[in-house]
């Protein structure tokens, strides 16, 4: 089975500018979780979707948006791009046990995004 | 508030020695409980889970855990530890809500 990928790899912006990044879950997994992991900061939590809603979010601010698609691929967009946004950006795919919780949670190799 | 702790930034251990990584939990009913390393430049790799069960659960490269629920902890452990073992280790935990929460994560350094 194909693991979780992300594109691009690696992306470079400046400030101000806007920036959209893709995931691609496993196939069958119908949750995909985004994460933002700075050295400062740690892994910090930004949002999930699931079978095309959010249905948790973390404290981001409104500049950091996303979306997930009938086949289950996710894309996260950040507006007005500040040097702080500076991070490796994860994303992770999972089942979800109806009632219990959300099981392993897959992850991509990132998006290591750059803001000059 | 559901909460995943732990209380060490960095663990230090000597090659072939055994090591603990600790983690306490905080959260209504029963967690779904999990270890993911990080290797540098990488995301995270998933290596063992707790649902229910034995409390005792073992997983990839020799990693073990052991979940405690009279004490809210999911502590990892390995027999002997390995130079190649020196990464970032995060504990997590999931339930009801479906919120999936990770600790601030946890250095390990082997030293040879």
């Amino acid at each position: 089975k194909a693991g979780v990928t992300q594109t691009p790899r690696y992306l470079i912006k400046t400030r101000g500018q806007q920036v959209t990044l893709s995931c691609s879950p496993i196939s069958g997994h119908r949750s995909v979780s985004w994460y933002q992991q700075t050295p400062g900061q740690g892994l910090q939590f930004l949002f999930e979707y699931f079978s095309e809603t959010q249905r948790n979010k973390g404290n981001f601010p409104g500049r950091f948006s996303g979306r997930q698609f009938s086949n289950s691929r996710s894309e996260m967009n950040v507006s007005t791009l500040e040097l702080g946004d500076s991070a490796l950006y994860l994303c992770a795919s999972s089942f979800v046990v109806r009632g219990k919780g959300t099981d392993t949670q897959y992850f991509g190799p990132g998006t290591r995004l750059t803001v000059l | 508030a559901q909460s995943v702790a732990q209380p060490e930034d960095q663990v230090n251990v000597a090659e072939g020695n055994p090591l603990t990584v600790k983690c306490t939990y905080s959260v209504s009913g029963n967690p779904y409980l999990f270890w993911y390393v990080q290797y540098p430049n990488r995301g995270l790799q998933f290596l063992l889970k707790y649902i229910t069960g034995d409390n005792l659960v073992k997983g990839s490269y020799g990693f073990e855990a052991e979940f405690n629920k009279s004490q809210t902890s999911f502590h990892l452990k390995k027999p002997s530890a390995l130079v190649s073992d020196s990464a970032l280790y995060f504990c997590a935990v999931s339930s009801g809500t479906y919120k999936y929460i990770f600790g601030t994560g946890t250095r390990l350094k082997v030293l040879a």
